[in-house]
């Protein structure tokens, strides 16, 4: 089976921009969860969406907002970015929407604000 | 607020020798996952633990996860330069959001 997959993986946007990320679970897997890794605040939770639902979100702004297709690939949305918003995001797909489900990560895409 | 800690958030040992890194949370948790990450690399799973006072190894590695459900450790004994990279845990209070430890960077020594 394919692994996780998300594009793209590096992108250079600017202060004000938006930005739209994919990320394309492995075959069969329903949950999709999205995450923020920096290297002063480790992994954050963003938000988790299953059967194209948003089951639980992370405590981040309403600037950071993401959906799930039927297919169960997902986009994350940043809009008006600012320079903090520099960070490696992750999706993991896991099979449903159990805890004790193995979450597999994505290679990520790096987003650089300037 | 809900959170996990983990320490120490550096570890540099000499090849052969062990290493620990430590997890643990004011509140009972569901179950706790580990991952490791390799330098420009993304988190790899490596075990969950649900039990309480459950023991689980992989070779080297030796999770565990406290009576209460409150901590977790993972232990590597006789570390391999195969070893380095950034170790996580990851813990689940309900639900399938999880909160992540910031991780123990492990260098080896040659």
């Amino acid at each position: 089976k394919a692994g996780v997959t998300q594009t793209p993986r590096y992108l250079i946007k600017t202060r004000g921009q938006q930005v739209t990320l994919s990320c394309s679970p492995i075959s069969g897997h329903r949950s999709v969860s999205w995450y923020q890794q920096t290297p002063g605040q480790g992994l954050q939770f963003l938000f988790e969406y299953f059967s194209e639902t948003q089951r639980n979100k992370g405590n981040f702004p309403g600037r950071f907002s993401g959906r799930q297709f039927s297919n169960s690939r997902s986009e994350m949305n940043v809009s008006t970015l600012e320079l903090g918003d520099s960070a490696l995001y992750l999706c993991a797909s896991s099979l449903n929407q159990q805890s004790t489900d193995t979450q597999y990560f994505g290679p990520g895409t790096r987003l650089t604000v300037l | 607020g809900q959170q996990v800690m983990q320490i120490p958030q550096y570890q540099h040992v000499q090849e052969g020798e062990d290493f620990t890194t430590y997890c643990n949370s004011s509140t009972t948790l569901s179950n706790i996952q580990w991952y490791k990450q390799r330098p420009g690399g993304h988190p790899v799973f490596l075990i969950q633990l649900v039990k309480s006072g459950e023991v689980k190894k992989q070779k080297r590695l030796t999770f565990q996860f406290g009576e209460a459900k409150k901590n977790s450790s993972l232990h590597i004994t006789a570390t391999q330069t195969t070893d380095v990279g950034t170790y996580f845990c990851a813990g689940s209070f309900t639900g399938n959001q999880f909160y992540f430890g910031t991780g123990t960077s492990l260098t080896v020594i040659p």
